[in-house]
């Protein structure tokens, strides 16, 4: 079993639709968790972290479910812009020190 | 304030060879992980740097080495080059202190091809 999984999609959904997406970890003792925004061809970039029992940022919200081991990732009134791959990460230690990525889900917004 | 830096952008080289990547982390950060992401895979853990040690590292074979330097900068070395060391390879910076001390931000990466 991978230590991160995600639905690789592609997830094709219309402009204003609600999409999200699940993320699982395997490893229990994982202290912290982000959402990473990948456009084609260029790096992740941190969109939101995780701590707790969740955040909102704008339209996107953003899930921790410790006892079911998922993280999930929620976008409202989805834009052409928002069009991209969403990677799902996970922090297996205290600090900085190892942070597995999955797979990550791929989103296309259409007109 | 300067991002994270990656040289060079792309690199072509032969199975066999070796290579050296090199990365300016974040003005301000100290610690530096090093991806190897595989088109259609996310990034996969290398090692990490920290006070010029590696402090973690992930299931990449000795082939795969590192240095950090006084500066906080870093190196990644990639000895006997095969076909699937062909990647796009990600440095992300971080500081181990602070608010963010957990965030890491990614530079733009070097694609190498390994004919």
């Amino acid at each position: 079993r991978k230590e991160v999984e995600q639905d690789p999609g592609p997830f094709n959904v219309p402009e204003g639709a609600t999409v999200a997406f699940n993320c699982t970890y395997s490893n229990s003792a994982s202290q912290s968790f982000f959402w990473y925004r990948q456009d084609c061809r260029k790096e992740p970039k941190l969109l939101m972290s995780v701590y707790s029992s969740g955040n909102e940022d704008g339209r996107f919200t953003a899930q921790l479910n410790r006892a079911s081991q998922y993280i999930s990732l929620l976008i409202r009134d989805s834009k052409l812009s928002d069009s991209a791959t969403y990677l799902c990460a996970v922090n297996l230690g205290s600090s900085a020190s190892k942070i597995i990525f999955g797979s990550g889900t791929r989103l296309s917004i259409r007109p | 304030d300067a991002g994270v830096t990656q040289s060079p952008t792309h690199l072509i080289k032969t199975r066999g060879q070796q290579v050296t990547l090199r990365c300016s982390p974040k003005s301000g950060h100290d610690t530096v992980s090093w991806y190897q992401q595989a088109l259609g895979q996310g990034p996969q853990f290398i090692f990490q740097y920290y006070e010029e040690e590696e402090r973690q590292r992930g299931n990449f074979p000795d082939r795969f080495s590192g240095h950090q330097f006084p500066n906080y900068s870093s190196e990644l070395n990639v000895n006997a080059l095969l076909l699937g060391d062909s990647a796009l390879y990600l440095c992300a910076s971080s500081s181990p202190s602070g608010p963010s001390q957990e965030t890491q931000y990614f530079g733009p990466g070097t694609r190498l091809l390994v004919l």
